[in-house]
């Protein structure tokens, strides 16, 4: 089953500007780790928060987390047109099997040259 | 890094055929492998967990005797889609975990019942 929502669900924007994308999620948390999935492609893994973590950087990515709130946010600085991809977050968690993780709804981004 | 191959990545099939998906851990002991069913536009919902050397454990809704998963060795799932219909058509992923390791997905099969 889907973890929660993410939003927005498309987003467009110019190179060179800044996207955020939200995700939030329903049950408790060991981390939460957002993807980047390129068209018909696998997933790419990108950065991991851990549960007593709030912020985390990684080159032009910013990851927070509200373990209060349930949700997180990802925010790529200076976009370019390669970072056009769908975006999903996705908490590891237990499940019936052990721990697996759960996707969000997914975000599709379009960064215009 | 962990490299996880997934074949093929495309297939067609006539309905009422079977359908096998090899997922593949290149240089990890995968102990768990998880299968993901993809349709367009959507997020990735998961089908099955499968633990090498034990029964895989489905999710609710997913058809335990139409989508077979075999997890053999450390090295190797299999997702065999069975009597497939048009409505079976979607993108299939699967991602490989070693011990207390993170999740390496495959690049996914691209599924086409005609």
């Amino acid at each position: 089953s889907q973890q929660g929502e993410e939003d927005p669900q498309a987003l467009s924007i110019q190179e060179g500007e800044n996207a955020t994308m939200n995700c939030s999620y329903k049950t408790s948390i060991n981390n939460l780790q957002w993807y980047r999935q390129n068209s018909g492609r696998g997933l790419v893994h990108l950065i991991l928060i851990r549960s007593n973590e709030r912020e985390k950087h990684s080159g032009r990515l910013r990851v927070t987390l509200d373990t209060s709130k349930k949700s997180s946010s990802l925010l790529i600085t200076a976009s370019r047109a390669a970072d056009t991809a769908s975006y999903f977050c996705a908490t590891d968690d237990w499940g019936n099997a052990g721990n697996m993780l759960t996707f969000g709804g997914g975000t599709r981004l379009m960064v215009k040259p | 890094g962990a490299v996880v191959s997934q074949h093929p990545s495309r297939v067609i099939c006539k309905s009422g055929t079977s359908v096998k998906i090899e997922c593949r851990s290149l240089d990890f002991q995968a102990t768990t492998m998880f299968w993901y069913r993809q349709f367009p536009k959507q997020s990735l919902m998961l089908m099955a967990t499968s633990n090498e050397g034990s029964k895989a454990t489905y999710e609710q809704g997913v058809e335990k005797d139409k989508f077979l998963i075999n997890h053999a060795s450390l090295t190797l799932s299999t997702l065999t889609v069975t009597s497939a219909h048009p409505e079976d058509s979607s993108f299939y992923i699967c991602s490989a975990r070693a011990q207390g390791g993170g999740y390496t997905f495959g690049s996914g099969t691209r599924l086409t019942v005609v």
